[in-house]
């Protein structure tokens, strides 16, 4: 099975910078995803990594550490539609299911 | 784009009835999943695909069923709802490959009374 952790919640400015931290516990790690989710909508996929190190997209980088079972979500120039969940989810194994984090709620204010 | 369509936003139902949740993508995807979120607990997959006339079960299996009769659709069946499955009903659709992300429909909210 797999155990996987994020923060509840978090607060922070426009322009700023957040950090989103996922740590899990899998069998048989093979791959890991970042989704965002706005109040009442569909979760949309942000990112994918599934070698050590760090993936950047624009505002948003993921970074992985396999040996470590972590990886963060990194959130520069915050901007007030950057309010939502974000979800980290775990992929155990040669198939396509994934484990989902309960999500981060990340409040951004002006 | 990916276009995974769920058949309603919101549902009212009974207890007891059977209640039948749709879910089709445009984009002859070979895996589907069925998911419900409840504050607190995150996604959970109730049930997943692979294949036309194949399913598996996930975490959360028991008071639901599926069927898969074509590769475009995938639905989820409350044989005899009860109100604990009064929840947010997420369906999701992805190709084969392990980076290949799953694509979310907008959601079912649905409500046992």
């Amino acid at each position: 099975g797999q155990n996987i952790d994020q923060p509840t919640e978090m607060t922070a400015t426009e322009g700023a910078i957040v950090q989103i931290n996922c740590t899990y516990q899998t069998s048989g790690f093979n791959g890991l995803f970042w989704y965002q989710q706005h109040a009442a909508e569909a979760p949309t996929f942000l990112s994918y990594n599934v070698l050590d190190g760090l993936e950047e997209k624009g505002r948003f980088s993921s970074f992985l550490s396999r040996s470590k079972g972590y990886s963060y979500l990194l959130l520069k120039e915050l901007q007030m539609k950057d309010s939502a969940s974000y979800l980290c989810a775990v992929r155990d194994g040669g198939n396509n299911r994934l484990a989902f984090g309960k999500g981060n709620q990340v409040v951004v204010i002006p | 784009d990916v276009k995974v369509t769920q058949s309603s936003r919101y549902l009212v139902k009974r207890t007891g009835e059977k209640v039948f949740l749709e879910c089709v993508q445009d984009m002859d995807h070979e895996n589907m999943f069925w998911y419900r979120q409840d504050p607190g607990l995150g996604l959970r997959l109730i049930y997943f695909s692979y294949d036309v006339k194949m399913k598996e079960k996930g975490d959360i299996p028991e008071g639901y069923s599926v069927s898969r009769e074509k590769k475009e659709r995938f639905s989820l069946i409350l044989e005899s709802a009860s109100t604990n499955q009064t929840s947010m009903y997420l369906c999701a659709s992805s190709t084969r490959g392990g980076n290949q992300p799953q694509h979310f429909g907008d959601g079912t909210r649905l409500s046992i009374l």
